[in-house]
């Protein structure tokens, strides 16, 4: 069955230090998605990509994040100048649809990323 | 902005005994509604989802809930819960036909006891 994978699992920097976060979606989807999870708060939303460009984000994702599709198969999140509060579980997720849409628009999420920041 | 609140943080049901895991939503305008679950060291799986049709959904592993419009809430039971059923389940809402954010509930983590 496709999945999304992620890596690495566990990223440890330097507060200041750029990181950068990958996913693989599933092959046929064309929604990205990243999402965060700080430790025993909700999850939240950060951005969503489609057509190579970001389609909404949130006010979390300001301009020390980029994403980007560099290839046809990997989907990444850039932090560059990493903060303390940016330690957190980072989910990478995929659809076919819009997740605003009916039909095919089940998001399927990766494992995970659980960065902290020093 | 959406909200959603899921009552208990930890839930304990016996094995065997009725699984009920509360979520509410704020929204004046019926979002589509689901639930994911997460086990250790994984990612978020799908359990089920509400966007439109009958108001009972059924999901995988025995999973069902119940869009109730008139109490704002789609709460997650299963008849009879087993062991595997331990993990963390989240509620998650997202308005329809208004872009791709889904706003999730802070999670309800459930453990059964033998």
């Amino acid at each position: 069955e496709p999945e999304v994978t992620q890596t690495p699992s566990h990223q440890v920097t330097q507060m200041g230090q750029e990181v950068i976060l990958r996913c693989v979606p599933i092959s046929n989807h064309l929604y990205f998605y990243w999402y965060r999870q700080i430790l025993g708060q909700k999850v939240e939303f950060l951005v969503s990509f489609y057509n190579n460009e970001i389609s909404e984000k949130s006010e979390i994702f300001d301009d020390q994040f980029s994403v980007e599709r560099p290839d046809g198969s990997n989907f990444t999140l850039k932090i560059r100048s990493t903060k303390l509060e940016d330690s957190a579980m980072y989910f990478c997720a995929s659809s076919e649809a819009p997740a605003g849409g009916i039909g095919r628009n089940e998001q399927f999420f990766g494992p995970g990323t659980r960065l902290t920041v020093l | 902005a959406q909200s959603v609140t899921q009552l208990g943080s930890h839930v304990s049901v016996s094995e065997g005994a009725l699984v009920l895991l509360r979520c509410n939503y704020s929204s004046s305008v019926p979002p589509y509604l689901f639930w994911y679950v997460q086990y250790p060291n994984q990612g978020l799986q799908l359990l089920l989802k509400y966007t439109t049709g009958a108001t009972l959904v059924k999901g995988i592993n025995g999973f069902e809930a119940e869009f109730k419009k008139s109490e704002t809430s789609f709460h997650l039971t299963k008849p009879s819960a087993h062991m595997s059923d331990a993990a963390e389940y989240f509620c998650a809402v997202i308005l329809p036909n208004t872009g791709n954010q889904f706003y999730f509930g802070t999670g309800t983590s459930l453990t059964v006891i033998p």
